[in-house]
């Protein structure tokens, strides 16, 4: 079974450019996640969606990101403009999202995609 | 508001050996879950072992075990028979509570170097 996808792989793009990075999830999977890794803050979540519905953008740092789920199999995370301190590696993952019941703590393992390494000069 | 400490910021040992990584974490939730994540140099994060926080037994994964002490709100990772592969940033991560969200919330990291 294919994996989460995401493209490009490597962008390199000048300040005040748009850019536009792609997310594909595992097929079947109904909960969507962007995260960005930065050395200097980690891995963080910027924004989630549930049944294609953005459930928590409070990660988003600032209007210049905005972030898309049009349907079930595609997800996208534009930056516009962009700036230096955009440059991280920007992360994709999806799950299978069961709820809990009783005592229960579903699994509910996020599988990442291969992560998007982004450079704005 | 959750938190995952990882203390050791580098790890070495040789092959063959077992290797334990620390992670606690802090929440006042009753129910959560854990999880450990490898990212290797070519830079994708794979998931390895989880451990729910009602879960009686330690999770195991093949070379992978999860030593879980809830009272002391620790999540140790043990990688038995190091390979040479197992070189890598290893991640612990915590998810909220269901009627929270699914977000998870990752520690520092600890770089493991297997040496030949």
């Amino acid at each position: 079974d294919a994996g989460v996808i995401q493209s490009p792989r490597h962008e390199v793009t000048e300040m005040g450019q748009e850019v536009t990075l792609r997310c594909k999830p595992i097929s079947g999977h109904n909960s969507l996640f962007w995260y960005r890794q930065t050395m200097m803050r980690g891995l963080e979540l910027l924004i989630y969606f549930n049944n294609n519905v953005p459930i928590d953008d409070s990660g988003m740092p600032e209007d210049r990101f905005s972030a898309k789920m049009p349907n079930a199999s595609f997800s996208t995370l534009k930056i516009q403009p962009s700036e230096p301190r955009d440059s991280a590696v920007y992360f994709c993952a999806s799950t299978l999202r069961v709820r809990t019941s009783g005592n229960h703590h579903p699994k509910n393992i996020q599988y990442f995609g291969a992560g998007t390494r982004l450079s704005v000069l | 508001a959750q938190k995952i400490t990882q203390t050791q910021p580098g790890m070495f040992v040789q092959e063959k050996e077992a290797v334990t990584l620390d992670c606690t974490y802090d929440t006042s939730d009753q129910s959560y879950g854990l999880f450990w994540y490898k990212q290797p140099s070519s830079g994708e994060m794979i998931f390895l072992i989880y451990q729910g926080s009602y879960d009686e037994q330690n999770a195991t994964e093949g070379r992978y075990s999860l030593n879980f002490q809830k009272a002391r709100k620790s999540a140790n990772l043990v990688i038995s028979a190091s390979q040479l592969g197992d070189s890598a940033m290893y991640f612990c991560a915590m998810r909220e509570p269901e009627t929270s969200g699914s977000r998870l919330t990752f520690g520092e990291g600890t770089q493991l170097t297997v040496n030949p």
